[in-house]
């Protein structure tokens, strides 16, 4: 299926710990997004890249760092997490164009304890 | 500044009605994109229509519509006929062109749950 995957879709862990998520689309598609949605289901954009370029780095802590290997894959490593941290994580894509309509990940619930 | 104010948290409809979930905005850009996207309970993202700041016409999708003020910077989404499956978050959101060398963001309202009633 042509989509937008995310890896894993639920992920418990300890504070202080390093984690990461996974993110693919097989979209075809140049940019791609990370994006935070917090317990009030408040959504806010945090890194974009296009074509593995950073473009968009809104201020994220620094222990938030996203990876792009290619154009079709954009991963989010996270250091030391906090408690604050919990959340879901939405990666996102969209082709270069006017409408640049953006194709949603299901989603990663994070739960920092 | 709030650039998309949602103001509704809740709204319920009635089966086979039609509901207006509200969406202002503000922005100086001349070119903008809005956008409506759904998110049921089982939580992923649903693209549900879009409306570019130089469309001529409302967008309309199936039973979703976009009602586009540009005076009044609003962009409601009207659904019409609701559905039992219609029950979810929606959201407004805006892109604003030009951003970061051209390259856009989303940026998202507060979200408005809508249940729908048999």
């Amino acid at each position: 299926d042509t989509a937008v995957s995310q890896t894993p879709k639920y992920l418990v862990t300890q504070m202080g710990n390093d984690k990461s998520i996974k993110c693919e689309q097989n979209l075809g598609h140049d940019t791609m997004y990370w994006y935070k949605q917090d317990s009030k289901k408040f959504l806010k954009i945090m890194f974009s890249y296009n074509n593995k370029e950073l473009i968009i780095n809104e201020t994220v802590p620094n222990r938030f760092s996203p990876k792009s290997p290619d154009k079709a894959h954009l991963n989010l490593h996270i250091n030391s997490l906090e408690l604050g941290d919990s959340a879901v994580y939405f990666c996102a894509s969209s082709p270069t164009s006017t409408r640049n309509e953006q194709f949603f990940g299901p989603g990663t619930r994070l739960t920092v304890l | 500044a709030q650039k998309i104010t949602q103001t509704q948290p809740g709204m319920f409809v009635q089966e086979k009605e039609a509901v207006t979930l509200d969406c202002t905005y503000d922005t100086s850009d001349p070119s903008y994109g809005l956008f409506w996207y759904k998110q049921p309970s089982s939580g992923e993202m649903i693209f549900l229509i879009y409306q570019g700041s130089y469309d001529q016409q409302n967008a309309t999708e199936g039973r979703y519509s976009l009602n586009f003020q540009k005076a009044r910077k609003s962009a409601n989404l009207v659904i019409s006929a609701s559905q039992l499956g219609d029950s979810a978050m929606y959201f407004c959101a805006m892109r604003e062109a030009g951003f970061s060398g051209g390259y856009n963001k989303l940026i998202f309202g507060a979200g408005t749950r809508l249940a729908v009633h048999p």
